[in-house]
């Protein structure tokens, strides 16, 4: 099993600033298999990112990621209040989905 | 609109079982991969199960394999997931995903429904 490790668990920041989340993969993963998830309290998670940098429909361009192979990233250019949530990353190797621990970016 | 529309979940007793659903509408579900992801109380996410969009590739994860069963109803676009010999650590929100396009990721979510395993 491919184990996705997520860093740092919390990230303290004020609106406008920058964050930078990590996702760190115990085994290579195909860019094409990389995605990143946000999800508030109480809500579904929503897809950001999927092929590590292709960002969703309709997800705001101050949402980047980048990676490759077992290292990759997900970056808020400048933190909006609606963009203090949970974000996971996900992978997909054969058949087996799993998906990080999360990091919680909360108003600091 | 597309929308996916859980059902089922509630309270039931350890090795009870339960039967969970999943309303599709606003895109063609035949044509897509179908999932069930789970989070348990204040955990995170968990992939369940994934069914093809015909129906003839199914798997599961090691927590669930040989108790869980997803089955799919295209002509009636629904997604289903029998769960038998319930544990307490089943116990979550049970999400119906849609996998995207290239099949690696979850590009929509119902809200989910809640289960819960305890006597």
């Amino acid at each position: 099993e491919n184990v996705l490790t997520q860093s740092p668990a919390t990230l303290s920041l004020s609106p406008g600033e920058r964050a930078t989340l990590s996702c760190r993969a115990s085994q290579s993963v195909s860019s094409s298999s990389l995605a990143w998830y946000q999800q508030k309290p109480g809500q579904a998670p929503r897809l950001l990112i999927y092929g590590a940098s292709n960002r969703a429909t309709g997800i705001p361009d101050r949402f980047s990621g980048s990676g490759s192979g077992t290292d990759f990233s997900l970056t808020i250019s400048r933190l909006e209040p609606e963009d203090f949530a949970v974000y996971y990353c996900q992978q997909r190797s054969n058949w087996l989905f799993t998906f990080g621990p999360g990091t919680k970016v909360g108003i600091k | 609109e597309v929308q996916l529309v859980e059902s089922g979940g509630g309270l039931v007793m350890p090795g009870g079982s339960l039967r969970l659903s999943c309303a599709a509408s606003g895109f063609p579900f035949i044509s897509y991969g179908m999932n069930w992801v789970r989070q348990a109380p204040g955990k995170g996410l968990e992939w369940v199960s994934s069914i093809s969009s015909g129906g003839s590739y199914i798997y599961y994860g090691d927590s669930v394999k040989g108790r869980f069963t997803i089955s799919r109803d295209n002509a009636k676009k629904s997604l289903f997931l029998q769960m038998n010999s319930l544990r307490a650590e089943d116990t979550a929100v049970y999400y119906c995903a849609r996998e995207g396009y290239s099949g690696s990721n979850f590009d929509c979510w119902g809200q989910g429904t809640l289960v819960t395993v305890s006597s």
